[in-house]
């Protein structure tokens, strides 16, 4: 069975801060690695994912992920947070032989002007 | 290029009813997948269709059922309606089936069982 835990129900950042949005997973084999955002009232919008290579992977607004297979984590990173990264996201993972994503709780972020 | 959409955007039915939602998925892609995403929880899978099959089903009753048309469009349909479907369910769809594809959502359609 494969997992997401993201341990931060929500974070708070001031803008121009960094921000960090922490996931750790479970799954069997190596897996694929995914971020979503959800805006209030909005669907699902891919940031960036994680298939295999290179460790820090870069996305969409800025934001960048990495990948550490010894701690199964694949955090969320911005280094200057702005007040319209405030939402909420979603970690994903999926095994290599499977069809199912499976996305964890989710993380408010909100960021203070 | 036009996103996936949904119809409707919002529905109020009555526990026992059926109800049929709808996705278009973006023009090109052949495989989509449905969610459910019950409120201050993560989107949980349902089905996943692949020109036209079934190609994978997540841990929901056969309440639940779905199907892919000729134009790689979907429907969701589920019947004798409980309280606890109340949920927004998501419709997504990406290029092809593999794992390493990302999916991209649509907006949703709010479902309120009463």
């Amino acid at each position: 069975a494969q997992s997401v835990a993201q341990p931060e129900d929500q974070v708070n950042v001031a803008e121009g801060n960094p921000l960090t949005v922490k996931c750790t997973y479970s799954v069997s084999g190596n897996p694929y690695l995914f971020w979503y955002v959800q805006y209030p009232n909005r669907g699902l919008q891919f940031l960036l994912k994680y298939i295999t290579g290179d460790n820090l992977v870069k996305g969409s607004y800025g934001f960048e992920a990495e990948f550490n297979k010894s701690q199964t984590s694949f955090h969320l990173k911005k280094p200057s947070a702005l007040v319209s990264d405030s939402a909420l996201y979603f970690c994903a993972v999926r095994g290599r032989d499977d069809y199912k994503l499976s996305f964890g709780a989710g993380t408010t972020v909100t960021v203070r002007a | 290029d036009a996103g996936v959409t949904q119809s409707p955007t919002h529905l109020i039915k009555t526990r026992g009813q059926h109800v049929t939602l709808r996705c278009s998925p973006i023009s090109g892609h052949k495989s989509v997948s449905w969610y459910q995403q019950v409120l201050g929880q993560g989107p949980q899978f349902i089905f996943q269709y692949y020109e036209k099959e079934e190609r994978g089903r997540g841990n929901f009753p056969d309440r639940f059922s779905a199907r892919q048309f000729p134009n790689y469009s979907s429907e969701l349909n589920v019947n004798a309606l409980l309280l606890g479907d109340s949920a927004l369910y998501l419709c997504a769809s990406s290029l092809v089936t593999g794992s390493s594809y990302e999916q991209y959502f649509g907006p949703g359609t709010r479902l309120t069982v009463t």
